[in-house]
């Protein structure tokens, strides 16, 4: 039972544009989110997160939106850039020091 | 503070031989620390928690004798994989809660790379 989806497994966009990642989730018990930027063979990278308690939460070129009556966040980055090309996880959790559920993951490759 | 560590980064053995891989927390005490296991294009999948000072929580489906879990302090975990054997071979990577973003986020380390021949 996957409790955390992202139902795009790559996404391509042009640099300077944004680029938009979503992610959608089942368990209503969620309470906070995060979302983490992987490159190959390297561990994740926190990127920002958000409390079920707010909608947004910003940091620089990263915004997080929560939509808790449709179980969906997404992460818009903007302007791309380059170095912004890597597999974006969501992840979110119940509590507290507790276990991370993660997304199956989104390639973004922001292009020239 | 919130830097992870792993060592080592990359392993190569021989099959039933066991490998000890160290996670370190190096700027934050980290009460809680995590193991997680990716298989090539895949999503992560947690194996375990550790507690220090307690027992680790094992996830559905993980052998608890073949991957033996210390958090002997508040600042390193070690996973153990004992007798190797190839499908074990993959991409191990541990995190740790209590650094900069407080209890709710965990930090990762860079990974280790176990390959059993």
């Amino acid at each position: 039972d996957q409790q955390v989806k992202q139902n795009s497994p790559s996404l391509s966009v042009q640099e300077g544009r944004i680029s938009i990642l979503n992610c959608d989730y089942t368990n209503s018990m969620f309470d906070y989110f995060l979302w983490y930027k992987k490159y190959p063979a390297e561990g994740p990278t926190f990127l920002i997160s958000i409390s079920s308690i707010k909608d947004k939460n910003e940091d620089g070129r990263f915004t997080v939106f929560l939509n808790k009556s449709a179980k969906h966040l997404s992460l818009h980055i903007v302007p791309s850039q380059p170095g912004d090309s890597a597999v974006y996880f969501c992840a979110a959790h119940t509590g507290t020091a507790s276990k991370l559920t993660f997304g199956t993951g989104t390639r973004l490759q922001v292009t020239l | 503070g919130a830097v992870v560590s792993q060592h080592p980064s990359r392993v190569i053995c021989k099959s039933g031989t066991s490998v000890k891989i160290e996670c370190r927390s190096l700027d934050f005490q980290a009460t809680t620390m995590f193991w997680y296991r990716q298989f090539p294009k895949q999503s992560l999948m947690l194996m375990a928690t550790s507690n220090e000072g307690s027992k680790a929580t094992y996830e559905q489906g993980v052998e608890k004798d073949k991957f033996l879990i210390n958090h002997a302090s508040l600042t390193l975990s070690t996973l153990t994989v004992t007798s190797a054997h190839p499908e074990d071979s993959s991409f191990y990577i541990c995190s740790a809660s209590g650094g900069a973003g407080g209890q709710e986020t965990q930090y990762f380390g860079p990974g280790t790379r176990l390959l059993v021949l």
